[in-house]
């Protein structure tokens, strides 16, 4: 089975502070994902890297960064925490795209809270 | 532009009764179709997908779906709904938009599930 793992479950930290949320996935997965959920507006793609190094804006990249330097590894930045960014961060990969129909797998998610 | 509805915010259904989920899209080109599960303070669970092929697609937990290419729409479905089934669901369709890529999703806002014994 296809594991993505987000080591943090469940954060609180201050306005103002850097946070990191790392996510590694054991499928050798060349796509790697950072989605946002939100009740009432569902899923929103934060970033996301189709190889290493390689990083793509989504629909909400503004107060994040991305970071991956090996291919399993995908870490979502906080630059500065806002309360605006308390939320569900949820890791996910898949396969190259070529295959469209290719299935995206994402991991339990990290609560965040800012305060 | 792209796009899945889900115009259902909640669907209650009696244990032991058909549900039904309903979803449905808009995109450009050829659909490829998600269905999703999410119990409460987990992650995104994967139950089935539509590539191509046969409208009936069988999934994970006696879950399926039927594709509709006249009525864009892919709907959920159970024949007996079961108290464990009671979860959020999302619909999702690969988006084409991103160049290069093209390996995201775009998801429905969700549909809250409840089952009642």
């Amino acid at each position: 089975d296809v594991k993505v793992t987000q080591s943090s479950r469940y954060l609180v930290k201050r306005t103002g502070e850097k946070v990191f949320l790392e996510c590694v996935q054991d499928m050798d997965h060349e796509n790697m994902f950072w989605y946002r959920q939100d009740p009432g507006l569902g899923l929103r793609l934060i970033y996301f890297s189709y190889d290493v190094k390689m990083k793509e804006k989504g629909d909400i990249p503004e107060g994040y960064s991305v970071s991956r330097e090996k291919k399993e590894r995908f870490s979502l930045i906080l630059e500065s925490a806002s309360t605006n960014q308390t939320s569900m961060y949820l890791c996910a990969s898949s396969l190259p795209s070529q295959g469209s129909g290719n299935t995206i797998y994402f991991g339990e998610g990290s609560w965040l809270t800012v305060v | 532009a792209q796009s899945v509805a889900q115009p259902e915010d909640q669907v209650n259904v009696a244990e032991g009764n058909p549900l039904t989920v309903k979803c449905t899209y808009s995109v450009s080109g050829n659909p490829y179709l998600f269905w999703y599960v999410q119990y409460p303070n987990r992650g995104l669970q994967f139950l089935l997908k539509y590539i191509t092929g046969d409208n009936l697609v069988k999934g994970s937990y006696g879950f399926e779906a039927e594709f509709n290419k006249s009525q864009t729409s892919f709907h959920l479905k159970k024949p007996s709904a079961l108290v464990s089934d009671s979860a959020l669901y999302f619909c999702a369709v690969r988006d084409s938009n991103y160049g290069g890529s093209q390996g995201n999703l775009i998801f429905g806002k969700g549909t809250k599930l409840s089952v009642k014994p």
